[in-house]
């Protein structure tokens, strides 16, 4: 595998699911991230963790939960969600969390909540 | 707040017919703009980081500029294969967060 990895591909999900969503990067970097992406809406950032650590979380609902236990793999666990949560979920990767670090990403979770 | 306006939203073009993208952005201190194409169902590609106005950087038809407030994304020549939605992020100094524009869907008939 090379780059940035994501599974399942395709999601389907009632509100009162639960399921994980999982990211894997073969890059060595140090920082991963997680977007949303909504028809015609810019890319909508949700979360950063840098080295392990948790740098950033956008005001995100709680029903989204991540948990990043080393560099190379990020999940988004998924809770009660609604309709309006149905997107495609981005995973991305850089060397670090700097302004001039290229972000790598992976080809995405199509997600649908019925 | 940064903002990140990408024109036109969609673009049809003859396979062969040169055209320009544009973004244009509001944002204190930009450190970086980055330009990514994206295909139907996938993730963004990376393309070019532009650090600085002036700058140019090229790849195959692809040729982008940057200047104090907008960015060009020019298409040379474009085949069909050129078909894809072209995204336009900033990033501004101390700060690794990137906003993006909405992107130009660009279309190529052959």
């Amino acid at each position: 595998e090379t780059g940035v990895t994501q599974t399942p591909r395709h999601l389907v999900m009632g509100m009162t699911n639960k399921k994980s969503l999982k990211c894997e990067q073969h890059l060595g970097h140090n920082a991963m991230y997680w977007y949303k992406q909504s028809a015609k809406k810019p890319l909508e950032l949700m979360f950063v963790y840098n080295f392990k650590e948790q740098t950033e979380n956008n005001s995100v609902p709680s029903r989204f939960s991540p948990e990043c236990p080393n560099s190379s793999h990020l999940f988004l666990h998924l809770h009660t969600l609604q309709p309006e949560d149905s997107a495609l979920y981005l995973c991305a990767s850089s060397q670090q969390s700097t302004a001039q670090e290229t972000q790598y990403f992976g080809p995405g979770t199509r997600l649908l909540v019925l | 707040e940064d903002q990140v306006t990408q024109s036109p939203e969609a673009l049809r073009l003859q396979e062969g017919e040169s055209s320009s993208l544009n973004c244009s952005y509001t944002v204190s201190g930009l450190r970086g703009l980055f330009w990514y194409r994206q295909d139907p169902g996938k993730g963004p590609e990376f393309l070019f980081t532009l650090y600085s106005a002036g700058e140019e950087k090229e790849k195959e038809r692809l040729k982008a500029t940057l200047t104090k407030k907008e960015s060009f994304l020019h298409i040379t020549a474009p085949k069909p294969e050129d078909s894809a939605t072209y995204l336009c992020a900033v990033s501004r100094s101390n700060d690794y967060k990137l906003s993006f524009g909405a992107g130009t869907t660009v279309t190529v008939r052959a």
